[in-house]
């Protein structure tokens, strides 16, 4: 089961800042937090991760609470492409045999 | 060049048939995943196998049997097929299981009539 909770949907401007938020209240220590996307008909594409600190990369920075329960992506300017569904997964990392486990995720609709 | 690609893009067949799906990555990864997203769009894991070895099976029916034939390629082949097979099927690749970050394929949408 997801361990992570999303808003069902989102709308934001296109070249505005999109800002997707993900509680993860049961989050444990040594648990990172993944962000994914799926546009339309494609398969599900990585966008960061990060386990305490803030993260940026050229595609989106993540912030994370200083508790750790709750993170937001941030999109600096989106895009009528960034259009797709954003999905927030915890996940232990540097071990073996774990697996992605999907919730229902956000779907991002950027409008012109 | 593709990372990892998926082979056919379509499939549609009727019950009971027996069929099958390729994947191939050019990562140079030790990991491959299969993942099946139903009409509701939920996206679950089904099997990962590492250095062509099954690591995770998650309870699917014996009717799906995957296969890694080497590192680069995972296949799955699926048996006795059923309407409640049709989906969207998407293979995966990583460097290692190490939970690290996971490179998908484009997918293969499956209509069992």
């Amino acid at each position: 089961d997801a361990k992570t909770t999303q808003p069902t949907s989102m709308d934001c401007a296109e070249g505005r800042a999109a800002n997707l938020p993900c509680n993860h209240s049961t989050i444990s220590g040594n648990e990172y937090v993944y962000w994914y996307r799926q546009i339309h008909s494609q398969g599900p594409q990585y966008i960061i991760h990060g386990l305490k600190n803030n993260e940026t990369n050229e595609m989106a920075s993540l912030i994370i609470t200083e508790d750790r329960k709750s993170s937001t992506l941030i999109l600096p300017h989106a895009t009528l492409r960034d259009t797709a569904v954003y999905y927030c997964i915890v996940m232990d990392s540097g071990g073996s045999n774990y697996k992605l486990t999907f919730g229902k995720g956000t779907l991002l609709t950027v409008n012109p | 060049d593709t990372a990892v690609s998926q082979t056919p893009k379509y499939l549609v067949t009727q019950m009971g048939n027996d069929k099958s799906i390729k994947c191939e990555q050019n990562l140079g990864h030790d990991t491959m995943y299969w993942y099946k997203q139903d009409s509701k769009k939920f996206l679950k894991i089904m099997f990962s196998y590492n250095n062509k070895e099954l690591i995770i099976n998650e309870t699917v029916p014996n009717r799906f049997s995957p296969k890694s034939p080497d590192k680069a390629h995972l296949n799955l082949h699926i048996n006795s097929l059923e309407l409640g097979d049709s989906a969207v099927y998407f293979c995966a690749s990583s460097h290692s299981a190490g939970g690290e970050t996971q490179y998908f394929g484009p997918g293969t949408r499956l209509l069992v009539l």
